[in-house]
């Protein structure tokens, strides 16, 4: 079974710029999850989809958004990249019961110059 | 208080030494928790769920005491390789999964 699959691995941006995250979950997942991880931090809640609905998000500013397609991949979409936003982006897949655990990808790393 | 609050540690043990950390959860309504380990810059990888009578895989054993709201992870006879961080995970519902900030575990030789 292929695990949860992130594009690109490493993207470089500079101020201002915008980013796109891709995440493919595993097979029969409907849940995609996004986490943001800065350096040395524990991961941060970011968004949640499911059935292609946002769910619930975390604690992020608007320019953070995103979007589930009908085959329930993922982009992850951050405008007006500031630096503080150097970090790893992980996505977690699951399964629409809540209480299975999440299965994780990756990651891509953004670092913003 | 945070909802969920794990010592961030470093531990630093002995190989062969068998070493445990805890985990505390806010929410009484808290129905599943999970333990899952991260390695430096890399993504978490589960490592066990937890359940209510106790779990054992190996050398790993997780407890949950919904009394007291905390969930254990117990690792005996440690070796080099669980060097990592761990994360415990606790969900009350589908839009209430929320991961500790990890404890830091570095087993040296």
């Amino acid at each position: 079974e292929a695990g949860v699959t992130q594009s690109p691995t490493h993207l470089i941006k500079t101020r201002g710029q915008q980013a796109t995250l891709r995440c493919s979950p595993i097979s029969g997942h409907t849940s995609v999850y996004w986490y943001q991880q800065a350096l040395g931090l524990g991961l941060q809640f970011l968004l949640w989809y499911d059935e292609g609905e946002e769910r619930n998000r975390g604690n992020f500013p608007p320019r953070f958004s995103g979007r589930q397609f009908p085959n329930y991949s993922s982009e992850l979409n951050v405008n007006a990249l500031e630096l503080e936003d150097s970090a790893l982006y992980l996505c977690a897949s699951g399964r629409t019961n809540w209480d299975q655990p999440q299965h994780f990808g990756d990651g891509t790393r953004l670092s913003i110059l | 208080r945070k909802e969920v609050e794990q010592d961030p540690g470093p531990f630093n043990v002995p190989e062969g030494a068998t070493v445990a950390f805890n985990c505390t959860y806010s929410n009484s309504a808290s129905q599943s928790f999970f333990w899952y380990r991260q390695d430096c810059r890399k993504e978490p990888k589960l490592l066990m769920s937890v359940y209510s009578s106790g779990n054992e895989d190996g050398r790993f054993t997780a407890q949950l005491n919904r009394a007291s709201q905390y969930i254990s992870l117990l690792i005996r006879d440690s070796k080099l390789s669980d060097s990592a961080t761990y994360l415990c995970v606790v969900s009350s519902s589908a839009s209430k999964i929320i991961f500790g900030s990890g404890t830091r575990l570095s087993i040296r030789p």
